[in-house]
């Protein structure tokens, strides 16, 4: 069945070090692949998304790759943030499937 | 411009005790789906609806029940509640039937945390 794989956490950087989430995907068809993030005591919402094969999604300095060829969606950003610190999710559609999620801390 | 609404916040149980998570939305979207976060797992999906009168099973549905007679509410049901579901459950919507279109964001709820003693 479909899956989700996504780097263990929790992930500790300093602000404005460069971030890299792993997300690798195992899926028949061509799904979506979506990064939700998640605050603390809140429920998920969308940080981006990408619908097929070498379209990048982004929003707020966050960026991710469709990568068909090596099944991947790994989450990037060039500077974080200390309000970055959350929970970030990385999922696939058609019945949308989750990874386990991957803690982010910043130190200021 | 509510979104989607859950309830209650918190809820603690006893072992054998049933209850219902209630869940709307405002948002005329047709899909609806429930899922449990429990840590190091990540979001599992429970049950899903594809529009009113319709409901199926996702990944662990055992001991949970779900109905959806109309399309703005999508309850789910403990019919007799077992440490194992003490978990945080989190109610999701989004537009057109789910599987049209790959690319329906999903919309959560803020989430209910159960806890069964």
């Amino acid at each position: 069945g479909d899956s989700v794989t996504q780097m263990e956490g929790p992930v500790t950087l300093s602000e404005e070090a460069f971030l890299t989430i792993n997300c690798t995907y195992t899926a028949t068809g061509y799904p979506s692949l979506f990064w939700y993030v998640q605050y603390p005591g809140e429920g998920l919402q969308l940080l981006l998304k990408a619908t097929k094969a070498d379209d990048k999604g982004s929003n707020k300095g966050f960026e991710a790759t469709y990568r068909k060829e090596t099944t991947s969606f790994h989450l990037e950003k060039g500077s974080v943030q200390v309000s970055d610190s959350a929970v970030y999710f990385c999922a696939l559609s058609f019945k949308t499937i989750f990874g386990a999620g991957t803690r982010l801390f910043v130190k200021a | 411009n509510a979104g989607v609404t859950q309830t209650p916040k918190f809820q603690v149980l006893k072992t054998g005790q049933s209850m219902t998570l209630q869940c709307a939305q405002d948002m005329n979207h047709e899909y609806m789906s429930w899922y449990r976060q429990d840590p190091g797992m990540g979001l599992r999906l429970i049950h899903y609806s594809v529009g009113a009168g319709i409901t199926d099973q996702g990944e662990v549905p055992n001991g949970y029940n779900v109905s959806r007679s109309t399309t703005e509410d999508f309850p789910l049901r403990l019919l007799s509640a077992a440490p194992s579901q003490t978990s945080v459950y989190f109610c999701a919507s989004s537009y057109g039937g789910g599987f049209a279109s790959g690319a329906n964001v999903l919309t959560f709820g803020a989430g209910s945390r159960l806890t069964v003693l």
